[in-house]
């Protein structure tokens, strides 16, 4: 029940910012947009997460369009260690309300 | 940074045994799941618990499988009869209040042979 699009992949140079978008045009009003990474098999890594209003922490901004049809992760400054699968996934923060993982976008940063 | 504590991180079993696996959660997470993602596939949701109960099961989460907190740190999965396609790496997470994102372990890769 997939219910955001992302690009299957994407390259970054080093250095750079990178903007992975997300579409979630069904998305509703008292839905959040998450977003994680994996890096290898690692577990997945909660990166940031935001409602409406656009988001910023250590890691990452998250812009999220005005209709929130749409969003943008934005890493500032990619690394190598940046190289990771990266899913956007949205979810009503309500009690256990759980997360579903898509295909994600895989993220390639080039020295 | 508090952690998702798991063990073991590989395990390797006979087709038919019974194996447990176990998580720490960080301690006053309130929310707690188990994931699995078999190789080259998607992270795949199995199992919530929240208040000593399940609150929510997969259809991957057949009677096969079952949760437990039996002492308010420790979360378990068990499978009963584990099959070779039960080979996989299980991810278990806790999550803190509403909204919170999760924190996940560093998974147990299981083998069933």
């Amino acid at each position: 029940d997939a219910k955001t699009t992302q690009p299957p992949s994407m390259d970054c140079a080093e250095g750079r910012a990178a903007n992975l978008p997300c579409n979630h045009s069904t998305i509703s009003g008292n839905e959040y947009v998450y977003w994680y990474r994996q890096i290898h098999s690692q577990g997945p890594q909660y990166i940031i997460h935001g409602l409406k209003n656009n988001e910023t922490n250590e890691m990452a901004s998250l812009i999220i369009t005005e209709d929130r049809k749409s969003s943008t992760l934005i890493l500032p400054h990619a690394t190598l260690r940046d190289t990771a699968v990266y899913y956007c996934i949205v979810r009503v923060a309500t009690g256990a309300n759980n997360l579903f993982f898509g295909t994600g976008t895989r993220l390639t940063v080039i020295p | 940074e508090p952690e998702v504590t798991q063990t073991p991180s590989h395990q390797v079993t006979q087709m038919g045994q019974e194996v447990i696996l176990r998580c720490v959660p960080i301690s006053n997470h309130l929310y707690f799941y188990w994931y699995r993602q078999i190789l080259g596939q998607k992270v795949e949701f199995l199992v919530s618990f929240y208040n000593n109960e399940i609150s929510e099961k997969s259809e991957i989460f057949d009677d096969q499988f079952s949760v437990e907190r039996p002492d308010g740190s420790n979360f378990t999965l068990k499978i009963r009869s584990t099959k070779l396609e039960d080979s996989a790496m299980y991810f278990c997470a806790s999550s803190g209040r509403v909204n919170y994102g999760y924190t996940f372990g560093s998974g147990t890769r299981l083998t069933v042979v």
